[in-house]
């Protein structure tokens, strides 16, 4: 069975930084490009960065760039985002998802994670 | 930079019966790489179409998808009670976008 597991999240202070990742089972890691979704409390899906099946390749929402980096280790099949300058607009549930298809970078999402709450407030 | 527009807000159906709901893009959508989401309260979405009428694995036959260019549509035959949630519609023809959500209620 295809599987993301998520750990990371938490409370932190606008400005702030933390780390989140996700540790992939079940599927060949590397031959699947993987992303990260946030959902703001009561709020819609958004997008928030991709990267390629060999992490090549990243994109990121406009609101994210130069603040989150996205990255992939994909000798123990975990996907990270690590984000700094954060702001309270941040504040979200996280999900880490598989691209389905064999889209690089734009792809749609067949495994999805727990999902990891990020509360950004002083 | 595509926008999605999904519509009705809401859609108050009661079980058995049929539900429509519309997904509308900016600009053509390349290669029908449309996609819809069911999200349940306090679960991750699930994957219900692909490439605007595959269903996912799983998914059952009373799910629906259609259109092309920029419209697109999601279909339940029959609503049971396990369909009532919020369906999302998403792009991945350049980069990614989601729409904002349509509720399904029960009437």
């Amino acid at each position: 069975e295809e599987q993301l597991l998520q750990s990371g999240g938490g409370l932190v202070q606008p400005g702030g930084s933390l780390r989140l990742s996700c540790a992939a089972s079940g599927f060949t890691f590397n031959s699947y490009a993987m992303g990260w979704v946030r959902q703001a409390p009561r709020k819609g899906l958004e997008w928030v960065s991709s990267i390629s099946g060999s992490g090549g390749g990243t994109d990121y929402a406009e609101f994210v760039k130069g603040r989150f980096t996205i990255s992939r280790d994909n000798s123990k099949n975990t996907l990270d985002l690590q984000m700094k300058s954060l702001r309270a607009e941040d504040t979200a549930v996280y999900y880490c998802v598989k691209g389905g298809g064999w889209g690089i970078l734009a792809f749609y999402m067949d495994v999805w994670g727990q999902g990891a709450t990020v509360t950004v407030s002083s | 930079e595509i926008v999605l527009t999904q519509s009705p807000g809401i859609l108050s159906l009661s079980p058995g019966e049929r539900a429509t709901l519309s997904c509308r893009a900016s600009q053509s959508v390349t290669s029908s790489y449309l996609a819809w989401y069911q999200q349940k309260p306090g679960q991750a979405p699930r994957l219900v179409i692909y490439g605007a009428s595959s269903r996912a694995t799983g998914i059952p036959d009373r799910f629906s998808g259609s259109g092309s260019g920029t419209d697109f549509t999601l279909t339940i035959s029959r609503l049971e009670p396990e369909d009532f949630a919020v369906y999302y519609c998403q792009q991945y023809g350049s980069s990614l976008a989601f729409g904002q959500g349509t509720k399904v209620e029960i009437k």
